[in-house]
């Protein structure tokens, strides 16, 4: 099915630890992002890239790097991970066509949590 | 300051009461974007409309309806006779679409938590 798929799906890893959250879309979509999701807070943009080889940071960037070689993957890397990362992970792929045709599509999330 | 307020944090209704949910927005484009998202208890997101900053007309889709106002910049969502299927955390979103650097980035209301009781 065409879609985000993000995976793992739940991780649990150790303070200092260092992974890498996946992220691929079959879309051909220009755009990509990865959010956080904490309680009451909604969610909020970490990284986003406009295209293969662009990224620039959104609201809360720090302790996370982001590469985007293809247009498919855009992988989320936690360097060394702090418990304040505990959080739910989305990944969405976008695109814009014009004429006001804009769209979104989520991954499923991913359910970090730092012990 | 936050580029997308809901001001309810939790709201709890009887089934087939009608329920609005607010948006407040803040832009200083002139072409923006802006959805509503339903996240059930199980976690995904799920995208229920989209509304374009040139396009004021208001929606239904059959117990669902949006308000977009301009003028107040706010984007309300009303469930007509609610269910307790409709019980979920909403999430009302800005994208500001006016430049090609600021597509891809959605910025997200802190979400309304709705419970519906039978």
């Amino acid at each position: 099915n065409a879609g985000v798929t993000q995976t793992p799906k739940f991780q649990v890893l150790k303070t200092g630890q260092s992974m890498t959250l996946q992220c691929a879309q079959d879309m051909n979509h220009e755009y990509m992002s990865w959010y956080r999701q904490d309680p009451g807070m909604g969610l909020r943009l970490i990284h986003y890239s406009v295209g293969a080889g662009i990224t620039d940071q959104g609201e809360v960037p720090n302790g996370y790097n982001v590469s985007r070689s293809t247009t498919e993957d855009f992988p989320l890397r936690l360097l060394s991970a702090a418990p304040s990362q505990t959080s739910v992970y989305f990944c969405a792929s976008s695109y814009s066509q014009g004429q006001g045709d804009y769209g979104y599509t989520f991954g499923s999330g991913t359910r970090l949590t730092v012990v | 300051a936050q580029k997308v307020t809901q001001a309810q944090t939790e709201i709890s209704v009887v089934e087939k009461e009608d329920v609005t949910l607010d948006c407040v927005y803040e832009t200083r484009d002139t072409t923006y974007y802006l959805f509503w998202y339903k996240q059930p208890p199980s976690g995904e997101l799920v995208f229920l409309i989209r509304r374009n900053s040139f396009d004021e007309q208001n929606e239904i889709s059959g117990r669902y309806s949006w308000n977009f106002q301009k003028s107040t910049s706010s984007f309300n969502f009303t469930i007509t006779a609610s269910q307790v299927v409709d019980s979920a955390v909403y999430f009302c979103a800005l994208s500001e679409g006016g430049r090609g650097s600021t597509l891809g980035r959605l910025y997200f209301g802190r979400g309304t938590q709705l419970t519906v009781w039978p």
